[in-house]
């Protein structure tokens, strides 16, 4: 069975740090590239980052660029996200996700990261 | 601003059935598939539908998905109580070459 569970979500100052983490389990983590999702309260879905299987290529969302980090352990089944410079508009429940092909299909149950002073 | 647009809601009586649209561009839905997701109050989204029109395991043949040019859509037949929920499109946008959501429709059965 595939899963997929974050942690690391906490409450942070504006300008604080958080690093996340997603442990990936019953399937071949190594095989797949894999996505972070944010969602903001009683707002829509938002690709804020992805990573290839071999960590060749990333992307991020503008909205995160230059602040935060996506890495992967293939080792550790392990899906990471560096974020630094938080602000209120960081607020979100963040989502790991697996990503075949491009499209999410198995996602975690997210974890919930508040900026507020 | 979402880059795919859905509209905000959509409504119907129980049994009936409700149509949710998607529209983006050639370089999202034009050139690639389309999934749809399903977000039911206080959980994670998912996966309802990929590859334009396939349901994974498990996902009753109530739902169904199509696409047309830059467009798609989500038909939910036979609508139920539990069917209230958040529904997502989600497209690949070969431009930013990372995947983009619609702005999510809130289907209510009335």
């Amino acid at each position: 069975e595939v899963q997929l569970e974050e942690s690391g979500g906490n409450m942070v100052k504006p300008g604080g740090s958080l690093r996340l983490s997603c442990a990936a389990s019953g399937f071949t983590f190594s095989n797949y590239s894999m996505a972070w999702v944010r969602q903001a309260p009683g707002k829509g879905l938002d690709w804020i980052s992805s990573i290839s299987r071999n960590s060749n290529y990333i992307f991020y969302a503008d909205s995160v660029g230059g602040r935060f980090t996506i890495s992967r352990d293939n080792a550790k089944n392990s899906l990471y996200l560096h974020m630094n410079s938080l602000s209120a508009e960081d607020t979100a429940v963040y989502y790991c996700a697996r990503v075949p092909y491009g499209h999410p299909d198995y996602w975690g149950q997210g974890t919930l990261v508040t900026v507020s002073s | 601003q979402s880059v795919l647009t859905q509209p905000p809601s959509v409504s119907a009586a129980p049994g009936q059935k409700v149509t949710i649209s998607c529209s983006g561009s050639r370089s999202t839905i034009g050139d690639n598939y389309v999934s749809w997701y399903q977000q039911l109050p206080g959980t994670a989204p998912k996966l309802l539908i990929y590859d334009n029109n396939k349901r994974p395991s498990g996902i009753p043949d109530r739902f169904s998905g199509s696409k047309s040019g830059t467009s798609a859509t989500l038909g939910i037949s036979g609508l139920q109580t539990g069917d209230e929920a958040d529904y997502y499109c989600e497209a690949w946008d070969s431009t930013l070459s990372a995947g983009v959501f619609g702005g999510g429709t809130k289907v209510t059965v009335l």
